[in-house]
């Protein structure tokens, strides 16, 4: 069956550092994937997407890479902060042979940026 | 704010009760979603609108009954529900459907307990 992993522990690292988050899937072979951000008591937020021919997107201190091969996505935050502090989801939409795309989430990795 | 409200932000109800939840969104989007999150679980999809017309019903049991009178509202009439039905209901919109590189916009979620 389909399956994306995300590590479910938290990730703890100190202000300043770079935090790379991981996106394993099985089963699957998708044509889009996103990456979206979710604060306590809030719904997620869309943060970045990159397409299957794309290796890497950036945006701002933000890094995505897509490898196919693996079947993994890297979600890197550069310099980060105490604010860059929440839960972060990958989704995964694959090309439909009818009907339309459909994006499957992450159970999302928690992120805590010590000061 | 994202541009998608929901109301109530919080939700208790017994096993007999009848009540509903609303979701407006001010993006001019066509398509609209309910998702229920749990705990440790990834967001699961549970019903989709395309221009008012439901286009998935994700196997989600009858005690949940969607409407959707015109593209910017969207609400889940929920009936005789189960405590294990006690989650974070998000509801989410997009410009359109059948595109790869749809962004969900989300609203803040409704949390609903069930005693």
């Amino acid at each position: 069956s389909q399956k994306i992993e995300q590590n479910s522990e938290a990730l703890n690292i100190q202000e300043g550092k770079t935090a790379t988050l991981t996106c394993n899937y099985t089963n699957y072979s998708p044509a889009y994937l996103q990456w979206y951000r979710q604060d306590p008591g809030r719904g997620p937020v869309f943060l970045l997407l990159i397409r299957e021919n794309e290796k890497e997107k950036r945006k701002e201190r933000l890094k995505v890479t897509f490898d196919t091969t693996l079947k993994q996505s890297l979600f890197h935050i550069t310099a980060s902060q105490p604010a860059d502090s929440a839960t972060y989801l990958c989704a995964l939409a694959r090309t439909p042979v009818t009907g339309t795309y459909k994006y499957i989430f992450g159970t999302g990795t928690r992120l805590k940026v010590l000061a | 704010e994202t541009g998608v409200t929901q109301t109530p932000r919080h939700l208790v109800m017994g096993m007999t009760n009848k009540k509903s939840l609303k979701c407006e969104q001010h993006l001019g989007h066509n398509a609209m979603y309910w998702y229920k999150q749990s705990a440790k679980k990834p967001l699961e999809l549970m019903f989709v609108y395309n221009f008012k017309e439901q286009t998935e019903n994700n196997s989600v049991p009858s005690r949940f009954s969607p409407e959707c009178p015109n593209s910017s509202h969207l609400f889940l009439h929920l009936h005789t529900l189960q405590p294990e039905d006690s989650a974070l209901y998000l509801c989410a919109s997009s410009q359109e459907l059948g595109v790869g590189a749809n962004v969900l916009t989300f609203g803040a979620g409704s949390r609903l307990t069930v005693l």
